[in-house]
């Protein structure tokens, strides 16, 4: 099947600088997207999710942008802290009642 | 509030020798429920998925199987390990709609 796919496996940026994680999906006919955060050692953490009825996305800090037309998948992350330092996954929904298939990870390096 | 338990948190075993981690979810009923492989550095790795008691779907042929003998528990299992079975186990659940999935703290399991 169709899967989805890093343009980064690496991001360095400076503590306080606006982070960007970029994601391309080959599937149009997924529905739905989301973002994990995994620090070493840990399970997944859920950061945000979004329908394919939308564009963008926002939570705490963090904003989630949908370009279906070049299916392109983008988390934002402002004034990016050290604690952000973590391995970023993006994961999408094929239409129908298919599990999440992941994306194979950014990771995110916050120097102080 | 649901909450997601996996235990042990770290597991060496000798090739050939059994395997079981168990899994419980607590606060939600006839929750969809998954186990994950991830490699070092690698990304998620289905395994197998369950939509009720007694229903496992394999995403994976291997030598690991599952077995969900109540609502909220699920079991990875396997006769023989073998050195291939080395890597982080990871448990999740999720509502029907398999959109946003809610991780354990994670396995790490090293066959030596």
């Amino acid at each position: 099947g169709e899967s989805v796919g890093l343009h980064l496996p690496t991001l360095s940026v400076q503590e306080g600088d606006n982070s960007i994680i970029n994601c391309a999906y080959s599937n149009s006919a997924s529905d739905y997207f989301i973002w994990y955060k995994q620090e070493s050692g840990k399970g997944p953490q859920f950061i945000i999710d979004i329908r394919s009825n939308m564009d963008k996305r926002q939570g705490q800090r963090v904003t989630v942008l949908l370009n279906k037309t070049v299916k392109h998948l983008s988390l934002q992350i402002a004034a990016t802290q050290p604690g952000d330092s973590a391995v970023y996954f993006c994961a999408e929904r094929y239409s129908g009642y298919s599990t999440l298939t992941f994306g194979k990870g950014t990771m995110l390096l916050v120097s102080p | 509030s649901q909450t997601i338990h996996q235990w042990p948190a770290t597991l060496v075993q000798p090739v050939g020798s059994p395997l079981s981690l168990e899994c419980t979810v607590e606060g939600t009923s006839n929750p969809n429920l998954y186990w994950y492989r991830q490699a070092a550095g690698r990304g998620l790795q289905l395994l197998f998925y369950s939509v009720g008691i007694g229903q496992i779907s394999s995403e994976v042929p291997q030598n690991l199987s599952a077995s969900r003998p109540q609502d909220r528990q699920f079991i990875l299992s396997s006769k023989k390990l073998l050195l291939s079975d080395s890597g982080f186990y990871l448990c999740a659940w999720s509502g029907q709609s398999n959109e946003k999935l809610f991780f354990g703290s994670g396995t790490q399991l090293s066959v030596l």
